[in-house]
């Protein structure tokens, strides 16, 4: 079965704090993406990566920044977190393919105080 | 205007309703009609999707494209308290990286 883990389920950190949220996938894919989910607004893409070492913007960049050194490794990174940056932080991946499916982590809720 | 708009609910119906879930996009050149169902504290799954115009049926679920009115569907039939979760939409155009989702409609099917 395959999989995208996300090492962190849920998290508690302060503001000012730097936080590594690192994603895992074992499918071979290219393509990897950082989303926030929040209530009433949706899935919005934060950065994405369809490479080892690239990395593109995605529509929500401020605050974050990203680091693909495998293939199969997506991390996000907060500088210095913020409380306005207390979300649902989703990674995903896929294959090229016509029909772009994207998988999935199960998401790392993140509380910053 | 947002590329795609979908109403959020909540929705709560009895079970054994039809249940339509909706979405309209701007973009002319989306080919590819997602459907994600997510759970509560889980990530989005790949529901079903269509390409370009028309339906789908896969079970219980109905995909339906209506590229001329830029209008997307998703139909459930005998719903099942199981399909309580929130679904989320997101056309593609073929060959782009990115993905837009529709703001996910939040249903509860009522036992």
């Amino acid at each position: 079965d395959v999989k995208v883990t996300q090492s962190s389920r849920y998290l508690v950190k302060r503001t000012g704090e730097k936080v590594f949220l690192e994603c895992v996938q074992d499918m071979d894919h290219e393509n990897m993406f950082w989303y926030r989910q929040d209530p009433g607004l949706g899935l919005r893409l934060i950065y994405f990566s369809y490479d080892v070492k690239m990395k593109e913007k995605g529509d929500i960049p401020e605050g974050y920044s990203v680091s693909r050194e495998k293939k199969e490794r997506f991390s996000l990174i907060l500088e210095s977190a913020s409380t306005n940056q207390t979300s649902m932080y989703l990674c995903a991946s896929y294959k090229e393919t016509g029909a772009n499916v994207l998988t999935f982590g199960a998401g790392s809720r993140l509380t910053v105080l | 205007q947002k590329e795609v708009e979908q109403d959020p609910g909540p929705l709560s119906v009895p079970e054994g309703a039809i249940v339509s879930l909706n979405c309209t996009y701007s973009n002319s050149a989306f080919q590819y009609f997602m459907w994600y169902r997510q759970y509560s504290r889980k990530g989005p799954e790949l529901l079903m999707y269509t390409y370009s115009s028309g339906n789908k049926e896969d079970g219980r679920f109905t995909a339906q494209v209506d590229k001329s009115s830029k209008y997307i569907s998703l139909f459930i039939r005998d719903s099942q308290p199981s399909d309580s979760a929130t679904y989320l939409c997101a056309p593609l155009i073929q060959g782009a990286q990115k993905l837009v989702f529709g703001q996910g409609t939040r249903l509860t099917i009522n036992p």
